[in-house]
């Protein structure tokens, strides 16, 4: 079992851009919840994905958005890049809202 | 709101002695505790769950709730326990909120 998986590992873009990171979830989870961590900061929740829904939103604008797949799959996106958007940005999947959440390595975001 | 607070970014201790890290959270429901880490290149993963009381790699955290506190303690430190550590939160709204992380080194 590979885990969480999400793609890809490194990203640059620049100031203004659109950006979309993927997960897909440990085999047999279905809720996936994305994490934003800044540097020297714990992680910062953006939203959860239940049933293809968005069930819970962290204080982030709308410019971040997501989705997710029948798959259980999920991708976040980022419209408008700004400066502050520079982050890890980590994918956690769990067996139902309520359970143990196991996380991935990140996708690095990097904006110029 | 919700919140945790690490008082200390950086704890360095000898091997062999005891190590506290400290977590104080912020919450007027019924909390659900964690402790997450992360080892060098390695992934967040979790430690311990305040419900399941269990003891992972020696390390035990007891949640006390007239202090807010969820200290993770362990008697002995081993060099292989310096990692980043993270108290986090779980409020009815299944979201995780994360204190800022402690890094624990423990030196030979």
């Amino acid at each position: 079992d590979a885990g969480v998986t999400q793609s890809p590992t490194h990203l640059i873009k620049t100031r203004g851009q659109q950006v979309t990171l993927r997960c897909s979830p440990k085999s047999g989870h279905d809720t996936v919840s994305w994490y934003q961590q800044a540097l020297g900061q714990g992680p910062q929740f953006i939203f959860q994905y239940y049933e293809e829904e968005e069930r819970q939103r962290g204080n982030f604008p709308d410019r971040f958005s997501g989705h997710q797949f029948p798959n259980y799959s999920s991708e976040l996106n980022v419209n408008a890049l700004l400066l502050g958007d520079s982050a890890l940005y980590l994918c956690a999947s769990s067996l139902a809202p309520d359970y143990g959440y196991t996380f991935g390595s990140g996708t690095r975001l990097t904006v110029v | 709101a919700q919140r945790v607070t690490q008082p200390e970014k950086l704890l360095s201790v000898f091997k062999g002695a005891p190590v506290e890290l400290k977590c104080n959270y912020s919450y007027s429901g019924s909390p659900e505790l964690f402790w997450y880490v992360q080892y060098s290149r390695q992934r967040l993963q979790l430690l311990l769950r305040h419900i399941s009381r269990e003891s992972i790699k020696g390390f035990t955290a007891d949640l006390n709730k007239g202090e807010t506190s969820f200290h993770l303690k362990k008697p002995f430190a081993q060099e292989e326990d310096s990692a980043m550590y993270y108290c986090a939160l779980r409020t009815g709204a299944q979201k995780l909120v994360f204190g800022q992380g402690t890094r624990l080194t423990i030196n030979p």
